[in-house]
């Protein structure tokens, strides 16, 4: 069952904080995070694998709450090249490394 | 590190036609490839998973004898897509995984593939 994100979509400004939430209904073995620019394909941002373990990228950072099924994209102070749209994937116990895509999130980040 | 490339990044045929699409790690081996499919503002949808050596696993739904799928070496997979109609129009992505040790438990994604059916 593919997981939810939200919000679908949000307007910045430049210089502005948003949270992307992710939530699983199965047990979670990890959470990818991705970032897809308009006709091109996602592009790697970072992987969680245990619960509690938060990570950043630049003043892009996440967290997974294995308990709540649930992970967290923190896109501190944007930047206009942060817009595109952000993926989750997640990967239950029983996978095998598949991935399965949330909806989304457009985030479009303006000067 | 970790490149993936897709050939072609576009393609437009007409209906019934053939179309291979190649799915190439090319810095790293890759026993496992991943299929996905993307309509528009739409998320990735799995298709196939393509192992080296052994035979594509599908998703449910996705047809198998339409969608062929093969792996020849760590490196390579292709996806051909059998007399092509309009509905199978779509952005197709490839992502590989890494050996262990690699780039492990992490799939890089290929640049994609547009095809239009026509």
């Amino acid at each position: 069952q593919q997981p939810v994100q939200s919000p679908q979509a949000v307007i910045l400004r430049e210089g502005e904080d948003a949270v992307i939430n992710c939530s699983s209904s199965k047990a979670l073995y990890s959470v990818h995070w991705y970032r897809q620019k308009h006709g091109e394909a996602p592009v790697f941002l970072m992987i969680l694998l245990k619960g509690g373990e938060q990570k950043g990228h630049d003043k892009i950072s996440a967290s997974f709450n294995e308990k709540k099924q649930q992970s967290s994209l923190y896109l501190t102070a944007s930047q206009l090249s942060y817009s595109g749209t952000y993926f989750c994937g997640t990967e239950n116990w029983a996978a095998g490394n598949k991935l399965t895509f949330g909806g989304g999130t457009r985030v479009l980040v303006k000067p | 590190g970790a490149v993936v490339s897709q050939h072609p990044s576009w393609v437009i045929c007409k209906s019934g036609t053939s179309v291979k699409i190649e799915c190439r790690s090319l810095d790293f081996q890759a026993t496992t490839m991943f299929w996905y499919r993307q309509f528009p503002k739409q998320s990735l949808m799995l298709m196939a998973t393509s192992n080296e050596g052994s035979k594509a696993t599908y998703e449910q739904g996705v047809e198998k004898d339409k969608f062929l799928i093969n792996h020849a070496s760590l490196t390579l997979s292709t996806l051909t897509v059998t007399s092509a109609h309009p509905e199978d129009s779509s952005f197709y992505i490839c992502s590989a995984l890494g050996l262990a040790g690699v780039v492990t438990d992490t799939q890089y994604f290929g640049p994609g593939t547009r095809l239009t059916v026509l």
